[in-house]
């Protein structure tokens, strides 16, 4: 799988958009990003994951360069409880096999009144 | 809430002992995943089972071991405990999404405090 690099913290203040970047120059073809998030001492976070194309849920929106080589994770109205630790993961697809994530240090998001 | 569900929340133990963890992955979900989190080495993976058989090994000391049961629930057994040992343990349970992709989803962990 591929390394990311990622601002070990950031803050943003409450109400507006929180962009968390994240740098992955060697990501292959078939390579998905995935985003998680931990809460404190809480379990990990699913967020969104996306290839190529960008991606939003309920959650947060992803958006992915066009050579691939990062992508942002975009918090439209960061609200208190978003303040976590951001994980960016790369990951190989192989279809149908399920296989273990790799977390690196994550951005620690601090949302602020 | 993920649907995955871990027992105890907390433990705390002596050194030298023995500890069971309990993980009940999402409905239908096959794959269970254990992964450690210390304070120094962050989320590390340990051991990923499906289907009841053993598919990856991670950085899972020989004291530890692991087995997922017929109803899909996974135990984590950690023995002769060591100080170095307390760490939040999480499993993760995952789905498969479309085109094959898959997903993960955490329990809440199990606090293990060994003194």
């Amino acid at each position: 799988d591929a390394k990311t690099t990622q601002p070990p913290s950031m803050d943003c203040a409450e109400g507006r958009a929180a962009n968390l970047p994240c740098n992955h120059s060697t990501i292959s073809g078939n390579e998905y990003v995935y985003w998680y998030r931990q809460i404190h001492s809480q379990g990990p976070q699913y967020i969104i994951h996306g290839l190529k194309n960008n991606e939003t849920n309920e959650m947060a929106s992803l958006i992915i360069t066009e050579d691939r080589k990062s992508s942002t994770l975009i918090l439209p109205h960061a609200t208190l409880r978003d303040t976590a630790v951001y994980y960016c993961i790369v990951r190989d697809r192989v279809s149908g096999s399920a296989r273990q994530l790799t977390f690196g240090s994550g951005t620690q998001l601090t949302v602020l009144p | 809430d993920s649907g995955v569900t871990q027992t105890p929340k907390h433990l705390i133990t002596a050194t030298g002992q023995r500890v069971t963890l309990r993980c009940s992955p999402r409905s239908g979900d096959l794959s269970v995943y254990w992964y450690q989190q210390s304070l120094d080495q962050g989320l590390q993976f340990l051991i990923q089972y499906y289907n009841g058989e053993e598919r990856a090994k991670g950085n899972i000391l020989e004291r530890f071991s692991a087995q997922q049961f017929p109803d899909l629930h996974s135990e984590l057994n950690l023995s002769s405990l060591e100080l170095g040992d307390s760490a939040l343990y999480f499993c993760a349970s995952s789905v498969f999404g479309g085109g094959g992709v898959e997903t993960q989803y955490f329990g809440p962990g199990t606090r293990l405090l060994v003194l």
